[in-house]
Order: structure tokens, then C-alpha cells, then sequence
């Protein structure tokens, strides 16, 4: 069974700052999607990496992958509060299917 | 339309009661995915639908939940005698294809009391 874990579970960060959140898994597979939740909202996608040693970058976020170490991480850069929000990554897994087990999520406060 | 739709956005039942939530994909996607997110926790996957046939069931709790999707667009979540611990967001989620982008909507929160 599939098993995604990430870290860490929650983060607390000054505006300014750069962090990296960490996205382990199981099983190999070489689909790794990072998404965005805001409270009480759905999910908003930020990345899809498809192949080992990709990376992607969008504003502030970077996401990598690792397949060989099973790892993806997102890291942020210069935190600012608008990126206050819950990050899951989720990976796909499957033959003729690509159901994504999804992570604990990483709940991420910037603060002034 | 423009994006993945979800109806009804909130529900309350009761214990015991029948429930359908619908679920509207981006038109033109072939793959349509049922996920439940309980609070604190990532989404669960429940269902896989490749165009009218349900390809991966193995998520679906028991055999209260059921789901179809009788032309490969529009798809029904169904939860008989329905249980507090059913209490959930239920997601969907659509995609082109098979191990492509999948983008979610809304959700349906729904409440079992």
C-alpha cells in the first residue's frame, strides 16, 4: 500500500524567509502533484512533476522530484502571508488508473 | 463550463437518510475522480470513472456508497443509510485523460445528524 507522508504537519514562518516542505513516499510511481487548499476552499494545482529530476518553478514556490529517493519537495522563497495556506502533495498511482494518494498536508502561517 | 461543478455545496441529513451528490466534470475530460476529505486530513480516493465505466472502486468505504456515471459526463455519488462518520467535504475531480492534471471542484460539504 501507497503511503505519502509529508513534513512538516505545520509551519510557522516570518514573511521573508525561505522554508522547504518535505513529500515522502512508498511506492514508486513517477507522478507527483503538489496542490494549495485555502480554508474551506477546494484544491487549487500548483505543480504536476512526471519525471525524476524535474523541477518547476512558480513566483515564490519551487517543486522537485526525486524519484530514485522517493522525495518531491516544495521550496518556498522569500515567504509572504499570502502563501498562508494548507500544502498537499499527492501521488499518482496506478496502471490504467491515476488515483492520487494524497499527503497529511503541511498547514503553512507566514507572519509579519 | 468552465471548471468542475459540484451541487449541492452544503447538505444536511439525517442518520439513516438517502443521499446524491452530482458532480459536473470540465467538458471533454474523460476521467472523473470521487475523493472525501475529513477535517485536518488530505482527500481519500473513493472512485475512479474512465468515459461511462467505474475502472477503480477499491476506495469506496462499503457497499452503502455507490457512484455512476451512465454517460461518461455527469457523475452521481451515492450514500444509502447514511452515518454520522459520513460526514465529510466529498470531492471531485476531472481530467483529460488517464495520468493527466486532474482539477477539483468545490465540494459537497455534507453533515449527518
Amino acid at each position: 500500500e501507497l503511503k505519502v507522508e509529508q513534513n512538516p504537519l505545520f509551519l510557522s514562518m516570518q514573511e521573508g524567509k525561505n522554508y522547504t516542505i518535505y513529500c515522502n513516499y512508498s511506492t514508486t510511481s513517477d507522478r507527483l502533484y503538489w496542490y494549495r487548499q485555502d480554508p474551506g476552499k477546494s484544491l487549487e494545482s500548483l505543480f504536476v512533476l512526471l519525471s525524476n529530476g524535474a523541477v518547476k518553478q512558480e513566483g515564490r514556490l519551487m517543486a522537485s522530484l526525486d524519484t530514485k529517493a522517493r522525495l518531491s519537495t516544495l521550496h518556498i522563497t522569500a515567504a509572504v502571508h499570502d502563501l498562508s495556506a494548507t500544502y498537499f502533495c499527492a501521488v499518482g498511482w496506478g496502471v490504467n488508473t491515476d488515483k492520487l494518494i494524497f499527503g497529511t498536508g503541511t498547514r503553512l502561517q507566514v507572519f509579519p | 463550463g468552465a471548471g468542475v461543478s459540484q451541487t449541492p455545496s452544503n447538505k444536511v441529513t439525517e442518520k439513516g437518510k438517502y443521499v446524491e451528490l452530482r458532480c459536473d466534470p470540465i467538458s471533454g475530460h474523460t476521467a472523473l475522480y470521487w475523493y472525501r476529505q475529513s477535517l485536518g486530513q488530505g482527500p481519500e480516493f473513493l472512485i475512479y470513472f474512465q468515459g461511462t465505466g467505474a475502472a477503480d472502486d477499491s476506495g469506496l468505504p462499503n457497499d452503502r456508497f455507490f457512484a455512476v456515471r451512465p454517460e461518461g459526463s455527469v457523475s452521481t455519488l451515492k450514500i444509502q443509510r447514511t452515518e454520522r462518520g459520513d460526514s465529510a467535504v466529498y470531492l471531485c475531480a476531472s481530467s483529460l485523460t488517464t495520468s493527466t492534471e486532474a482539477f477539483f471542484g468545490q465540494g459537497t460539504r455534507l453533515t449527518v445528524v
